[in-house]
């Protein structure tokens, strides 16, 4: 079974405070992908990243970071200094083995009051 | 204008009346995706196209749905004989497809509002 798990249901934080959305999947394929979307309040997926199964080398673009641990079959998203934009419900998805369509998360909705 | 687009974005339509959702994806791309998604939900897999042809459709999907893509270009969604349980938001996505997977962009949107 493909399952992705996000426990988080609501986090706020205060303005320039760093916050870690959690992310875990479940696969028995050995070949899968892995993203994060962020939906701000006007509705559109936007898509923030994509890690394939082979490359577990973390990743940071400018705020955004994101700890791929397949031992503990995590894909974690920290935002550094995180700013009021950033409040959205951030998803996590799966596509593994042949599987062409997306197994999401429920989300996590970021809340950063000023 | 080189994203996906949506037509309508809004829509509010009787119970047991027909509705037909436009996506326009991303021209050089060759895999469309249709999903749902409710409030406080993630989105759910309705149904993809590779080119023209409709390579999986979700269990989920009555009868009652059905999508085309014609010339492997724009895809139609339609929804017969509307229930207020198909009241959602109608998500189009669209990504290259090849040896690998590559993201998905998702269009706005389509919120259905069934009355």
């Amino acid at each position: 079974a493909q399952k992705v798990t996000q426990a988080q249901t609501e986090i706020s934080v205060v303005e320039k405070e760093d916050v870690t959305l959690d992310c875990v999947y479940e696969t028995r394929d050995t070949t899968y992908y892995l993203f994060w979307y962020k939906q701000p309040p006007s509705g559109e997926l936007v898509f923030l990243i994509r890690r394939n199964s082979f490359d577990e080398q973390n990743e940071i673009s400018g705020r955004y970071s994101w700890n791929f641990q397949k031992s503990t079959s995590s894909f974690n998203f920290t935002i550094t200094a995180s700013q009021v934009v950033d409040s959205a419900v951030y998803f996590c998805a799966l596509m593994a083995g042949n599987n062409r369509k997306l197994i999401w998360g429920l989300g996590t909705s970021l809340a950063v009051n000023p | 204008d080189t994203g996906v687009s949506q037509d309508p974005r809004h829509k509010i339509t009787k119970r047991g009346q027909n509705v037909t959702f436009r996506c326009d994806p991303i021209s050089e791309h060759n895999r469309l995706y249709w999903y749902r998604q409710t409030l406080g939900q993630g989105p759910e897999f309705l149904t993809y196209f590779q080119n023209e042809a409709q390579l999986e459709k979700s269990r989920l999907l009555s009868d009652r749905f059905s999508a085309e893509r014609p010339k492997g270009s724009f895809s139609t969604l339609e929804i017969q004989r509307t229930e207020q349980g198909d009241s959602a938001m109608y998500l189009c996505a669209s990504s290259l497809g090849g040896t690998f997977n590559t993201e998905a962009f998702f269009g706005q949107g389509t919120r259905l509002t069934v009355v």
